[in-house]
């Protein structure tokens, strides 16, 4: 079993639709959780971290995790075709200073 | 924010040659770089891990004398990919950790295409 899932995709939803990305992982020493976008052929940028489980809201963005499930997603609410990327999500043990293993990444495409 | 600064965006180099992939933190010291390499539709692999003024930290099944990576200043670490083959075509990223900052910041990437 791989450290950490995540389904590929492509995912494809229409402008305005609620999106929801998910990560499942089996080594329950992690603690920090982080989402990261990353557009074809430019280098991840950082959407949301959070620390051990509960939710996080930033504007149309929310992270969950569920330390108890070993799941975590992220949801989108109002897409936008400017949200068409592919979405990582990386975690690690220890502290936010640790090496990241990430996920293979879910492609999102929001049609207008 | 925090800005790491990746160059070249793209190159392509003939077999057998050595190719050179900087990376500089712009706004803050980065005590510790990253360097990932991504194939299409993979995941970020690690690579190595470095230090400023240490030997960099080599995951396993990666050579460390094909890819060497110098971290000299607490603002620029260098990958250079020497004798570059078609099999070292990939994406490769950077990433940098501040002294007190969280998370970590992600260079735009360089595409590397060995001919």
């Amino acid at each position: 079993q791989k450290e950490v899932e995540q389904d590929p995709g492509p995912l494809s939803v229409p402008e305005g639709a609620i999106v929801s990305l998910n990560c499942t992982y089996s080594n329950s020493a992690f603690q920090y959780f982080m989402w990261y976008r990353q557009y074809s052929r430019k280098g991840p940028e950082l959407l949301m971290y959070t620390y051990s489980s509960g939710n996080k809201e930033d504007g149309r963005f929310t992270a969950q995790v569920d330390k108890s499930s070993k799941y975590i997603s992220l949801f989108i609410r109002d897409s936008q075709p400017s949200d068409s990327a592919t979405y990582l999500c990386a975690m690690s043990a220890n502290s936010g200073y640790s090496t990241l293993t990430f996920g293979k990444g879910t492609m999102l495409l929001v049609s207008p | 924010g925090a800005v790491v600064s990746q160059h070249p965006s793209r190159v392509i180099c003939k077999s057998g040659t050595s190719v050179k992939i900087e990376c500089r933190s712009l706004d803050f010291q980065a005590t510790t770089m990253f360097w990932y390499r991504q194939f299409p539709k993979k995941s970020l692999m690690l690579m190595a891990t470095s230090n400023e003024g240490s030997k960099a930290t080599y995951e396993q099944g990666v050579e460390k004398d094909k890819f060497l990576i110098n971290h000299a200043s607490l603002t620029l670490s260098t990958l250079t990919v020497t004798s570059a083959h078609p099999e070292d075509s990939s994406f490769y990223i950077c990433s940098a950790r501040g002294t007190g900052g969280v998370g970590y910041t992600f260079g735009s990437g360089t595409r590397l295409t060995v001919v």
